[in-house]
């Protein structure tokens, strides 16, 4: 597609439940992150997919987070047994990846999905 | 300390210039950034310096890099209200394929 597309857009869902959130990047794109984006708290990396290579989850803040790539394209994050504090902003972005192309690229974001848990 | 720090918040009038600062700690950084977000939105990319670059200019926009000092800013000329949003600045590190964002400063742009 033409942009990075995420949803959905809103989730409210009970303490203790699963969720689901998905990132379509853009095509072609082998690079995919996760952001998490809380008030005052900036953007946190989560976890990061290239390629084929094992991804990158050193910014997972619990077991209850994992995240998945198909294909080398659609992502899913989960959040199993959500808490009030994963309450927050999740963020995909991709970019390509070669011979400067992040560096001057840099990422395309989505517009996030916004995770409320009550 | 924080990898890369901005001040939280600046508030400017219309017509004004504004200043945004980032400073950053990591001597090998190789790109700097500034992204936008407006509300309701996901990041949008601003512009880009390399790190042995001084200064970029992009219309409204002004970019100094001073490396001895680490220190990032961003300049908007002729400041308009629809620059009101949340400005991040990042940095690339070379040998690393994610960037390291600041907490975001929010613009306000009064009339």
């Amino acid at each position: 597609g033409a942009g990075v597309s995420q949803s959905p857009s809103n989730k409210v869902t009970e303490k203790g439940k699963d969720v689901e959130l998905r990132c379509d990047p853009i095509s072609g794109h082998t690079a995919l992150y996760w952001y998490r984006q809380s008030l005052g708290q900036g953007l946190e990396f989560l976890i990061y997919f290239q390629g084929n290579s094992a991804p990158d989850k050193s910014g997972l803040p619990s077991d209850r987070f994992s995240a998945e790539r198909t294909g080398g394209s659609v992502s899913t994050l989960t959040i199993q047994r959500t808490q009030q504090e994963d309450s927050a902003v999740y963020l995909c972005a991709s970019s390509l990846v070669g011979t400067g192309a992040i560096e001057v690229r840099g990422y395309t974001f989505g517009s996030g999905t916004r995770l409320t848990v009550v | 300390g924080e990898d890369v720090e901005q001040s939280l918040f600046l508030s400017v009038r219309e017509g004004d210039s504004s200043v945004i600062n980032c400073t950053y700690t990591d001597s090998s950084s190789t790109y700097l950034y500034w992204y936008k977000q407006e509300p309701g939105a996901g990041l949008q990319l601003l512009t880009y310096i390399f790190s042995n670059m001084d200064m970029k200019q992009d219309q409204r926009l002004t970019v100094l890099l001073n490396k001895k000092d680490k220190h990032l800013s961003l300049r908007i000329a002729d400041t308009q209200t629809g620059d009101s949003a949340i400005y991040f600045c990042a940095e690339s590190r070379s040998g690393y394929s994610t960037l390291t964002f600041g907490k975001g400063t929010m613009l306000l742009v009064s009339p």
